[in-house]
């Protein structure tokens, strides 16, 4: 396994632009999530997907914020319009369906900082 | 909402010294999994319990998972620098989500 990878590390931003981020799972890993994560607080959920279908959004997703799994390999996140209180980290992580004792084990990649000026 | 407690926020131990974390859920669970965040890291899956009152060891961490399945342990025995990080539990909502705890915050003084 080589890893979860995300691209970029650190993002940038002004308000009011957008901004995407990408997520390579570990190969053969059906299972992708994007958590957020501010300062001092737990990874929050995003979104979830089981291959390339969109299971699960939190509500805490406004409509600002899309994902995507085309052909359910690598992800993206993209965030429209900005704001400062977007500024986080950004995580995803992969896990693996088939293998039953490893199947809700969640392997993060090491997240993509996103600050918004 | 279910939420997903843990105490304490920050523990500061001299080396050498245990620690243990707790985790507290509003809702039963069926599995909690444990991970360790390093400063500036991500999340690393440590364990997962699964059955109401399982115990698990990872050398110097003793993992419990209550009996009504609803809180969870995280033991360390003679702390280490190399323990220092934030330790997050984790329960399943629904089918696919998983909800994370608030941390707690290890540090150790060497």
């Amino acid at each position: 396994d080589t890893g979860v990878s995300q691209d970029p590390r650190h993002k940038i931003t002004k308000r009011g632009q957008n901004v995407t981020f990408r997520c390579d799972p570990i190969s053969e890993h059906n299972r992708l999530y994007w958590y957020r994560q501010t300062l001092g607080q737990g990874p929050e959920f995003l979104t979830y997907f089981q291959n390339e279908a969109q299971l699960e959004k939190s509500r805490l997703l406004s409509d600002r914020f899309s994902a995507e799994r085309p052909k359910g390999s690598f992800s993206t996140l993209e965030i429209q319009r900005t704001e400062q209180g977007d500024s986080a980290m950004y995580l995803c992580a992969s896990s693996p369906i088939k293998r039953i004792l490893a199947k809700n084990i969640q392997y993060f990649g090491a997240g993509t900082r996103l600050s918004v000026l | 909402g279910q939420q997903v407690m843990q105490i304490p926020q920050y523990q500061h131990v001299q080396e050498g010294e245990d620690f243990t974390t707790y985790c507290n859920s509003s809702t039963t669970l069926s599995n909690i999994q444990w991970y360790k965040q390093r400063p500036g890291g991500h999340p690393v899956f440590l364990i997962q319990l699964v059955k109401s009152g399982e115990v698990k060891k990872q050398k110097r961490l003793t993992f419990q998972f209550g009996e009504a399945k609803k809180n969870s342990s995280l033991h360390i025995t003679a702390t280490q620098t190399t323990d220092v990080g934030t330790y997050f539990c984790a329960g399943p909502s629904g089918t696919y989500k998983y909800i994370f705890g608030t941390g707690t915050r290890l540090k150790v003084l060497a």
